[in-house]
């Protein structure tokens, strides 16, 4: 069975600096890998995914996240921190071959201080 | 409209009674996927629809649990004989195409049970 695990329920950050979320899976293939944000009373929006090839993948708003099959890590990044990021932030997989049950983590809330 | 819309927005039911929740996909949306969201938790999945075809309920908790989407288009989650425990909030999120496709969530059902 697949499953995710976010160490950090809650990270403060000074606005400009840099982020660092982290996200460890299980999973016995190669995973899909997910990143979500979710602000207060809006729904979730898809930051960026991982199917295959390159490990670095970009995503909107100026993050990144990097896949390390050795580590079983996804690692969600930003080099410098908007108030605007203030939220809270989800790792999902999905096994390819399910394509329509992800599981996720329990998220990370993220305070950015001014 | 342009994005996934669920109704009601807000549902307060008293224990045991039946609740039905309402999820209007993206328009041309082959799938359609519920999860449910505990306070301070991630979505869980619980099933997901392939145009009409539910493909996989096994997210379902109990058999008081039951979704639909009889015409490929809108879906209904039912809940009979509602328990606290139940008190969540229910998401929907619809896909293009079901393997590698973004998914799109609605801003969920907040379903309160006293």
């Amino acid at each position: 069975a697949q499953s995710v695990t976010q160490p950090d329920i809650h990270i403060t950050v000074s606005e400009g600096a840099s982020l660092e979320l982290r996200c460890n899976y299980s999973y016995g293939a190669t995973p899909y890998l997910f990143w979500y944000v979710q602000s207060p009373g809006q729904g979730l929006q898809l930051l960026l995914k991982y199917f295959s090839g390159d490990t670095l993948v970009q995503g909107i708003k100026g993050f990144e996240a990097e896949f390390k099959r050795s580590q079983s890590s996804f690692n969600l990044r930003k080099p410098s921190v908007h108030w605007s990021d203030a939220a809270e932030y989800f790792c999902a997989v999905r096994a390819s071959t399910n394509a329509g049950k992800s599981t996720f983590g329990d998220g990370t809330t993220l305070t950015v201080k001014p | 409209g342009a994005g996934v819309s669920q109704s009601p927005r807000y549902k307060v039911a008293k224990r045991g009674q039946d609740v039905a929740l309402r999820c209007d996909p993206i328009s041309g949306h082959v799938s359609l996927f519920w999860y449910q969201q505990a306070l301070g938790q991630g979505p869980e999945f619980l099933t997901y629809f392939q145009n009409e075809a539910q493909l996989d309920k096994s997210g379902l908790p109990s058999d008081r649990f039951f979704a639909e989407r009889p015409e490929g288009s809108v879906s209904t989650l039912k809940i009979q004989r509602t328990q606290q425990e139940d008190s969540a909030v229910y998401l929907c999120a619809s896909s293009l195409t079901l393997t590698d496709d973004e998914q799109f969530f609605g801003p969920g059902t907040r379903l309160t049970v006293l």
